[in-house]
């Protein structure tokens, strides 16, 4: 059973507009969220994150804003820009006691058009 | 200061045959994890190391196995290797989870990228 969803495998925007990726959970004890961007042929590298206690996060271009009650979290990168275009991950965490593990999702293939 | 290193980066293996990868996490992290990934199917969690002690394991069959050294650097071995393990191995580093502190991203090494024929 998925506990972390990317429901869209694939999303195109424009240049300069915005890019908004989803990502839904259904473990109400994760406490922390992720996003990780991901080039081919490259491992994932650290975006963005938020602890479930906030309900948003902004880094430049980047903001992530987590809906605790929905059990939704997304991504809005603005502008776009080409170099954008990647494969997004989203993560929660999961643990206990001072232990823990990341449960990722599919990812999201973002392709941004110029 | 230097990423996570994963050798070797690309690995042929007959079916039934057996695999170890390495993973150099960065220097002065102590937790490591391993992910699979497969087309379709995102990150999937493995297991995790922290001073040589595996805390967290994901759901795979034992043929999955790691160990961590006193220096911090994991190895990964696949027995009886099978076609459907064909993946990209993701090691990951990071501080581990302190209490109360709140960035303990983990940082991603490229992948080894094992093909089972």
């Amino acid at each position: 059973d998925q506990q972390v969803k990317q429901n869209s495998p694939s999303l195109s925007v424009q240049e300069g507009r915005i890019s908004i990726l989803n990502c839904d959970y259904t473990n109400s004890m994760f406490d922390y969220f992720l996003w990780y961007k991901k080039y081919p042929a490259e491992g994932p590298t650290f975006l963005i994150s938020i602890s479930s206690i906030k309900d948003k996060n902004e880094d430049g271009r980047f903001t992530v804003f987590l809906n605790k009650s929905a059990k939704h979290l997304s991504l809005h990168i603005v502008p776009s820009q080409p170099g954008d275009s990647a494969v997004y991950f989203c993560a929660a965490r999961e643990g206990t006691s001072g232990t823990y593990k990341y449960i990722f999702g599919t990812g999201t293939r973002l392709k941004v058009l110029a | 200061k230097a990423g996570v290193t994963q050798t070797p980066r690309y690995l042929i293996k007959t079916r039934g045959q057996q695999v170890t990868l390495s993973c150099s996490p960065i220097s002065g992290h102590r937790s490591v994890s391993w992910y699979q990934q497969t087309p379709g199917q995102g990150l999937q969690f493995l297991f995790e190391y922290f001073s040589e002690t595996q805390r967290n394991k994901g759901n795979f069959p034992g043929r999955f196995s790691g160990r961590q050294f006193s220096n911090s650097r994991s190895e990964m071995n696949v027995s009886t290797l099978e076609l459907g393990d064909s993946a990209l191995y993701l090691c990951a580093s990071s501080l581990g989870w302190v209490v109360g502190q709140e960035n303990t991203e983990a940082f991603f090494g490229q992948g080894t990228r094992l093909t089972v024929v």
